[in-house]
């Protein structure tokens, strides 16, 4: 039980690239979620998905894109990579529990930087 | 507006040196407070919920608890193991699977 896998590990890329994150539960979740983590600003959502087939925006969606691709895999594109999204991902999965309260999974993490 | 915050955002202890990580919060209708540990370069690793005022958990130095207003994480005779950001999290005061608004986290040193 590998609970929430993420790839790549690292990765640096030139502005203006793109690329694209990928992340897996294997807890059969219904919702997922991509955050970032910068220094004194704590874990920031950028997009969940509720359930398979929807998506929402979370605190800063702009320059993201994502894909809940099914159940398990939810991924975070970055069209036009700029150094402001320099940052640690972290995508996570979470259960509805009693009356909405939910705890939520967190996978390793992917540490990009972008020059 | 639900809002999370966690104090101090940095402590150093000395080994053995008990103390206490506060997590106050602003949201109508708790329904549970998380407590996460992240390790430098790793993932939050989910600690404890709790789901009403009163309500204490325990895992081995570590004890939660929950008031209407905070939560306290209690850390008894803290070892160098210890050393880590302590995050809480709360669901917001609107119903749904909303996500968890996180706290900004304390940054716990133990020292031998």
């Amino acid at each position: 039980n590998a609970g929430v896998t993420q790839t790549p590990k690292f990765q640096v890329l030139k502005t203006g690239q793109s690329m694209t994150l990928q992340c897996a539960q294997d807890m059969n979740h219904n919702s997922m979620y991509w955050y970032r983590q910068d220094p004194g600003m704590g874990l920031r959502l950028i997009y969940y998905s509720a359930s398979e087939g929807t998506t929402d925006k979370g605190e800063v969606p702009n320059g993201y894109n994502v894909s809940r691709l099914n159940k398990r895999e939810f991924s975070l594109r970055l069209e036009s990579a700029a150094p402001s999204q320099t940052s640690v991902y972290f995508c996570a999965s979470s259960e509805i529990g009693l009356a909405g309260w939910y705890e939520q999974y967190f996978g390793p993490g992917t540490r990009l930087t972008v020059t | 507006e639900d809002q999370v915050t966690q104090s101090p955002e940095a402590l150093r202890l000395q080994e053995g040196e008990s103390s206490s990580l506060n997590c106050s919060y602003t949201v109508s209708g708790l329904r549970g407070l998380f407590w996460y540990r992240q390790d430098p370069g790793k993932g939050p690793e989910f600690l404890f919920t709790l789901y009403s005022a009163g309500e204490e958990k325990e895992k081995e130095r570590l004890k939660a608890t929950l008031t209407k207003k905070e939560s306290f994480l209690h850390i008894t005779a803290p070892k160098p193991e210890d050393s880590a950001t302590y995050l809480c999290a709360v669901p917001p005061g609107r119903s749904g699977n909303t996500p968890l608004v996180f706290g900004k986290g304390t940054r716990l040193s133990v020292i031998a």
